[in-house]
């Protein structure tokens, strides 16, 4: 059973750019969820999507926006990148939403300069 | 302005001891919890988790003891090997129930490096 795929592993972006960042869960898994980790805040919730849908939110500025497609893959978009963003961008599926296990992804770690 | 990193607590141990790594969690109404440990370059791995209505539950060479009063959480690895060394990171999950359905999300804690030496 494959497990929560990110694309791409590494990517390198100049400040005032927007990039997009994939997630495909594991099959079956329908929630997904999104973690920012750093070495100044740790890993922090970012947002969850069920069903194409957003449910919970963590408090981060507009500028970081998410979607979930009809097969559950899900993208996060950051826009008009800042320094500060550079983190490890980790991804979690879940078999529903709510309280169950989340498995994670190896995560994209995004560098903007 | 010079940021300032997490200065995670560090457990060194010999290898064949047990471990012991703790954690506090925020939130009283969380009802399930999860440890995950995290090896370098990956994404955090599930070890094993346990649920509000539960003290104690063990897994393969581990086990998670849930305190509620004190809101303490506490993963003991038995006969620690070179291969546990990573970071060990407690989450707790509160699911908020609105019209039927659950919102859940991890908050994390800070992190424990665990190095197992030979």
């Amino acid at each position: 059973k494959a497990g929560v795929t990110q694309t791409p592993r590494y990517l390198i972006k100049t400040r005032g750019q927007q990039v997009t960042l994939s997630c495909s869960p594991i099959s079956g898994h329908r929630s997904v969820s999104w973690y920012q980790q750093t070495p100044g805040q740790g890993l922090q919730f970012l947002f969850e999507y069920f069903s194409e849908t957003q449910r919970n939110k963590g408090n981060f500025p507009g500028r970081f926006s998410g979607r979930q497609f009809s097969n559950s893959r899900s993208e996060m978009n950051v826009s008009t990148l800042e320094l500060g963003d550079s983190a490890l961008y980790l991804c979690a599926s879940s078999v529903s939403e709510g309280n169950y296990g989340y498995t994670f992804g190896s995560g994209t770690r995004l560098t903007v300069v | 302005g010079e940021s300032v990193g997490l200065h995670l607590p560090t457990l060194s141990v010999q290898e064949g001891d047990n471990s012991i790594i703790n954690c506090a969690y925020s939130n009283s109404a969380s009802d399930y919890f999860i440890w995950y440990k995290q090896e370098s370059g990956k994404g955090p791995q599930f070890i094993i988790d346990i649920r509000s209505n539960m003290d104690k539950r063990q897994g393969q060479r581990v086990t998670v003891l849930l305190n509620k009063t004190v809101k303490h959480l506490s993963l003991q690895i038995a006969a620690t090997q070179p291969g546990d060394s990573a970071v060990y990171f407690c989450a707790e999950n509160w699911a908020q129930n609105a019209g039927g359905t659950s919102y859940g999300k991890l908050t994390f804690g800070q992190g424990t490096i665990l190095t197992v030496h030979p």
